[in-house]
């Protein structure tokens, strides 16, 4: 079945710069990628969704970059600011299938 | 008010012990999940429910069993707990398993303890 992997496991970055997390998944068929935040003692949040005919998206001060070639997928914040610390999750589906597979997940934290 | 809410929030239980987790959700949705949450594992689906009576294993369903009598209601059932079952679990629901690319809309999760 399919794999994520997802790294690094910890990211600590200064304010104001950017932070770069990346998952590798295994199955081809892969349609739908999507990254979630979870902050402390909360459930997690869809922050944004791609499905695989895109290869760039922007939102808010996030880009989603999704390498088909390579089975990567990755989540960059740029000009990281404190409320950005959270854990955040890659997740990965196919068509017509209602199961997701996460990534373990990566702890970042936004020093001031 | 688009809401998964989960009951209790923390439960500490005796090894042999029986466990009942609850979820609720109030956006009608068809199809609700358990997950539980592991350092360094993230999360890992026990079970999923496409509507009332119609669920269906994870990848590690073993150990727990689940109940779904009414479309809002979904709950993860724990006979005779085991210490390795302590872990933080999540309940989540999305609209249909027939509409693709879903978000899922997740719950504060239930933080068990097993001793």
């Amino acid at each position: 079945g399919e794999q994520v992997e997802q790294r690094p496991p910890h990211l600590s970055v200064p304010e104001g710069d950017s932070a770069v997390i990346i998952c590798t998944y295994t199955d081809s068929a892969t349609a739908y990628f999507y990254w979630y935040k979870q902050e402390p003692g909360a459930g997690l949040q869809l922050l944004m969704s791609v499905f695989s005919n895109v290869d760039r998206k922007e939102e808010q001060g996030l880009t989603v970059l999704l390498n088909k070639k390579d089975k990567q997928l990755s989540l960059n914040l740029t000009a990281a600011h404190p409320g950005d610390s959270a854990v955040y999750f890659c997740a990965v589906s196919n068509y017509g299938n209602e199961k997701i597979t996460f990534g373990a997940g990566t702890k970042l934290t936004i020093k001031p | 008010d688009m809401k998964v809410t989960q009951m209790p929030r923390y439960l500490i239980k005796r090894m042999g012990e029986n466990v009942l987790l609850e979820c609720g959700q109030d956006m009608s949705h068809e199809t609700m999940y358990w997950y539980r949450q592991d350092p360094g594992l993230g999360l890992q689906l026990i079970y999923i429910s496409y509507d009332v009576d119609s669920n269906s294993e994870g990848d590690i369903p073993k150990g727990y069993r689940v109940s779904r009598k009414k479309r809002e209601h979904f709950s993860l059932i724990l006979d005779s707990a085991k210490t390795n079952q302590t872990s933080v679990y999540f309940c989540a629901s999305s609209l249909s398993r027939a509409v693709s690319n879903e978000r899922l809309f997740f719950g504060h999760g239930t933080k068990l303890s097993v001793l």
